[in-house]
């Protein structure tokens, strides 16, 4: 089975300007979760999603914003974007039972 | 909100030591996840554990469940320069609404010298 994929790799963006990113679950994962992880903070939970529904959201500004899609891929967008987005974005997904989680190689985002 | 402590913050083995780090959380978890990150890629999950007292191997790796439900502990033995990278503890919080969220350790940075 192919695990979970995130394009692209790596971005670079400029203060201001919004950004999308994308993630393909395993197949037959119905759960996408987003996460931030930067050197300071660590992993820190962005929001998550379930047969296209947002069912539980962190401590981020609105600015971030996500979705999904009836084939369980999901993207998420950051707009009007700031030098403290600059992260790696973790996609995770999972059957949904026991919250086992299997995480995506991430994209990184630098905002200059 | 829930934090887990994770220790230590890092360390430095020789090649064939054993290793051994804990993760704490002032509230109970029903699930405990170990996951290690090697740079530039995302977490991989080593062991997931589901009851307290549960003691689960993967290779060379040996979890356990606390039986407080406030702690999990993972050992490495023999370890190999190949093991080298971060190791997270992870779990969803218990109680409440906690659909696909995960709170992660600070991580153990582990170094091994051959």
């Amino acid at each position: 089975k192919a695990g979970v994929t995130q394009t692209p790799r790596y971005l670079i963006k400029t203060r201001g300007q919004q950004v999308t990113l994308s993630c393909s679950p395993i197949s037959g994962h119905r759960s996408v979760s987003w996460y931030q992880q930067t050197p300071g903070q660590g992993l820190q939970f962005l929001f998550e999603y379930f047969s296209e529904t947002q069912r539980n959201k962190g401590n981020f500004p609105g600015r971030f914003s996500g979705r999904q899609f009836s084939n369980s891929r999901s993207e998420m967008n950051v707009s009007t974007l700031e030098l403290g987005d600059s992260a790696l974005y973790l996609c995770a997904s999972s059957a949904g039972q026991h919250n086992e989680q299997f995480f995506g190689p991430g994209t990184r985002l630098t905002v200059l | 909100g829930q934090q887990l402590n994770q220790s230590p913050q890092s360390m430095f083995i020789q090649e064939g030591e054993d290793v051994s780090m804990n993760c704490t959380s002032s509230s109970i978890f029903n699930t405990w996840l170990w996951y290690k990150q090697e740079p530039g890629e995302g977490p991989v999950l080593l062991i997931a554990l589901y009851k307290a007292g549960e003691l689960t191997s993967n290779g060379r790796l040996t979890a356990q469940f606390g039986i407080t439900r406030k702690d999990s502990f993972l050992n490495i033995s023999a370890s190999i320069p190949s093991d080298v990278g971060i190791y997270f503890c992870a779990g969803p919080p218990a109680g409440g609404t906690s659909y696909g969220k995960l709170t992660f350790g600070q991580g153990t940075i582990l170094t091994v010298h051959p």
